[in-house]
C-alpha cells in the first residue's frame, strides 16, 4: 500500500489550498477503508483534518469543516482535498492516510507528507 | 472534546533501556488508543492500535497497554532505530473523529 500527496508547495493568502492523494497497492472502492487528511505544523502538532468513503460520505473536523470540501475520483483511485481561504495558520506539512474501521479506528498507512506554505 | 496529554514530553535514554511513556485522555476512551513513531522529516508509523495490539512488522520489543484514561507505550530494550518522537492517538465520537497526543521525543 502506498499513498502520495501532490499539490503546489506555495499557497497565497486567502486562496485555496488544493491536495490530491494518489492510493495504489489498494483499491479505494474496496470499501475496508476511510481516506483521511491529517496535518502537522510546530505550533498545533499532528491535527486531522477529516475522512471520506468511496461513496463520498465524509467527516470532517469541526474547527475545518466551513472551509473544506473533500472529494473521492474512484476511477483514478484517488481522494482529494480542498481548503478555502487560508491563512498562515494553514501552513503545515499534509499527510493522507488509510482509516481502517470496524471495532477500532486506525490510521494504518501514511502519505510521506507535502509541505505546504501560505504566503504572498 | 477529549483531549489527551504525554509524559514526559522529552525522555533522554540509552541502547538497551527499557522505556514507557504514557497517554492520558481527559475521559474515559475505553481501548481506542493508537501510538505512532515519527522520525524527523518522515510521516508517523503505525506502531500499536486498540491500546495494546501490535501493528503488522512491529518489533515485540513496543508493547502498549491501559484502557480507559491512561495508557502507556513501552519499549522493552531501546534500540538505535527507536530514537524518535512517538504520539498517542484517539477516537471517539459518532461520526468518528481522531485526536493525537502532544508527542514525546525519545533522544539519546
Amino acid at each position: 500500500v502506498q499513498l502520495l500527496e501532490s499539490g503546489p508547495g506555495l499557497v497565497k493568502p486567502s486562496q485555496t489550498l488544493s491536495l490530491t492523494c494518489s492510493v495504489s497497492g489498494v483499491s479505494i472502492s474496496s470499501g475496508d477503508y476511510y481516506w483521511s487528511w491529517i496535518r502537522q505544523s510546530p505550533e498545533k502538532g499532528l491535527e486531522w483534518i477529516g475522512y471520506i468513503f468511496y461513496t463520498g460520505v465524509t467527516n470532517y473536523s469541526p474547527s475545518l469543516k466551513s472551509r473544506l470540501t473533500m472529494s473521492v475520483d474512484t476511477s483514478q483511485n484517488q481522494f482529494a482535498l480542498r481548503l478555502t481561504s487560508v491563512t498562515g495558520a494553514d501552513t503545515a506539512v499534509y499527510y493522507c492516510a488509510r482509516v481502517k474501521y470496524g471495532s477500532s479506528w486506525y490510521l494504518d498507512y501514511w502519505g510521506q507528507g507535502a509541505l505546504v506554505t501560505v504566503s504572498s | 472534546d477529549i483531549q489527551l496529554t504525554q509524559s514526559p514530553a522529552f525522555l533522554s535514554a540509552s541502547v538497551g533501556d527499557r522505556v514507557t511513556i504514557t497517554c492520558r485522555a481527559t475521559q474515559g476512551i475505553s481501548s481506542y488508543l493508537a501510538w505512532f513513531q515519527q522520525k524527523p522529516g518522515k510521516a508517523p508509523k503505525l506502531l500499536i492500535f486498540a491500546a495494546s495490539t501490535l501493528h503488522d512488522g512491529v518489533p515485540s520489543r513496543f508493547s502498549g497497554s491501559g484502557s480507559g484514561t491512561e495508557f502507556t507505550l513501552t519499549i522493552s530494550s531501546l534500540q538505535p532505530e527507536d530514537f524518535a518522537t512517538y504520539y498517542c492517538q484517539q477516537f471517539n465520537g459518532f461520526p468518528r473523529s481522531f485526536t493525537f497526543g502532544p508527542g514525546t521525543k525519545v533522544d539519546i
